[in-house]
Formats: C-alpha cells, structure tokens, sequence
C-alpha cells in the first residue's frame, strides 16, 4: 500500500520568515495530493491540494509542489504569521476508482509547526 | 466549521465495554470515512460508506464496525475494547462521486480505563 513520510516532525520559525514541509509518497499511482491543518481540539482542515497534472499551486501565502519523477511535494507558507501554528498533514491518494469516489487518503505522520512572534 | 458533526466529543469507557461514535455528514454529501488518529499511528483510515454501502475498508480491526443510514449519518461501533484502542475517532465526509476533497468533524475522544 501507500506510504507517505513527512519531513520535518516539528519546525519552529519566526514570524515572518518562510516554512517548508516535505512529503515523500511510494505509490506512483497516487494523484492526487492535499494538505490539511489541525489545530488543537479540532479536526484536520483542507488549506490548499494539488493533482499529478499540476506541478505547482498557490493561494495567497501558501504554495505546494509535486514532482512526480521523485514523488515528493512540498508545502511552502510564507509571511508566517503566529496563527499559522498547529500541525500540519500531508495526504495522498489514487483518487476515485469506478464510479462513486474512493478517495482513501492516507497519511503523513504530521508536523508541528511553530511561529514564534 | 466543517458541517460535519460528530458526537459524543468525549467518552471514558471500561476495556472490555462496546461503545458508539455518531457521524453527521455535511449536507448533501454521500460518502463518510472515519479515521483513527493516535500519537504513534497517526490519522489512519479505517472504512468509507458511500451511499449506505460500504466502498472500501482500511485498518479496521474486526472487533470494529461501521454502517451508513438512510439518512446519510454514520455510526462506529468499537466493541471487545482494549486499552490500545484509545483514540480520537474523526468522520469525514465528501460529495462522492469526482470530489475529492475530505471535511473533517472534531472527532471523538475515546480513553478506554
């Protein structure tokens, strides 16, 4: 099956300065990669996701970056600001499979990310 | 707020003991997952319904199981439990169909004593 590791397990950065988080995937059949954020006491929420089509998206601070050749992507936030800090999550997935969707994700083990004012 | 809800926040059960952990999915999605996030294992996918069926199964134990009502909420039965099964429980939810993109509920704790 899928395995995704995630890289690195806990950051610190000041605000202001930039953050990367890095995933590495083993299924070259996945396409289909999202990022959610969770915050203390609450479930992970989707930021920003990218398909196998794409080698690059962004929304305002956020960007993500797929290369396929070495299946790695990358979160990149930047103007980091102290409520950016919580754990964040890389994802993938093979998408959906004949008919209704089987969007399985599975996991990274997550990075806590810290801004410090 | 994701739209999906999921009840109780927190149980405190007994090993042993059968508990139930109750999914709402946002309106007008068709498709609930629910995952087990532990410190050591992670967020780990457990089973998906789509529709009332079930579409694919994961890591679930078989002291486990999950069904999808008529009405679209889902329920995780977790019977026979042991401490290792102390968790937090997410359901997730998505349209079905083309969409991929997965809303998370706040989960439910389970601390099994």
């Amino acid at each position: 099956g899928e395995n995704v590791e995630q890289h690195p397990s806990t950051l610190s950065v000041q605000e202001g300065d930039s953050a990367v988080i890095k995933c590495t995937y083993s299924d070259s059949a996945s396409n289909y990669f999202p990022w959610y954020k969770q915050e203390l006491g609450k479930g992970p929420q989707l930021i920003i996701d990218i398909r196998s089509n794409v080698g690059e998206k962004k929304d305002q601070r956020i960007a993500v970056t797929l290369n396929k050749t070495a299946k790695h992507f990358s979160l990149h936030i930047t103007e980091t600001q102290p409520e950016d800090s919580a754990v964040y999550f890389c994802a993938a997935s093979k998408g959906a499979y004949s008919g209704a969707g089987s969007y399985q994700l599975t996991f990274g083990k997550g990075t806590k990310l810290s801004v410090i004012p | 707020d994701s739209g999906v809800t999921q009840t109780p926040k927190h149980l405190i059960t007994a090993t042993g003991q059968r508990v139930t952990l109750r999914c709402s999915p946002r309106s007008g999605d068709l498709s609930v997952y629910w995952y087990q996030q532990s410190l050591d294992q992670g967020l780990q996918f457990l089973i998906q319904y789509y529709n009332g069926e079930e579409r694919a199964k994961g890591n679930i134990l078989e002291r486990f199981s999950a069904q999808q009502f008529p009405d679209l909420h889902s329920e995780l039965n977790l019977s026979s439990l042991e401490l290792g099964d102390s968790a937090l429980y997410f359901c997730a939810s998505s349209v079905g169909g083309r969409e991929e993109k997965l809303f998370f509920g706040s989960g439910t704790q389970l601390s099994v004593l």
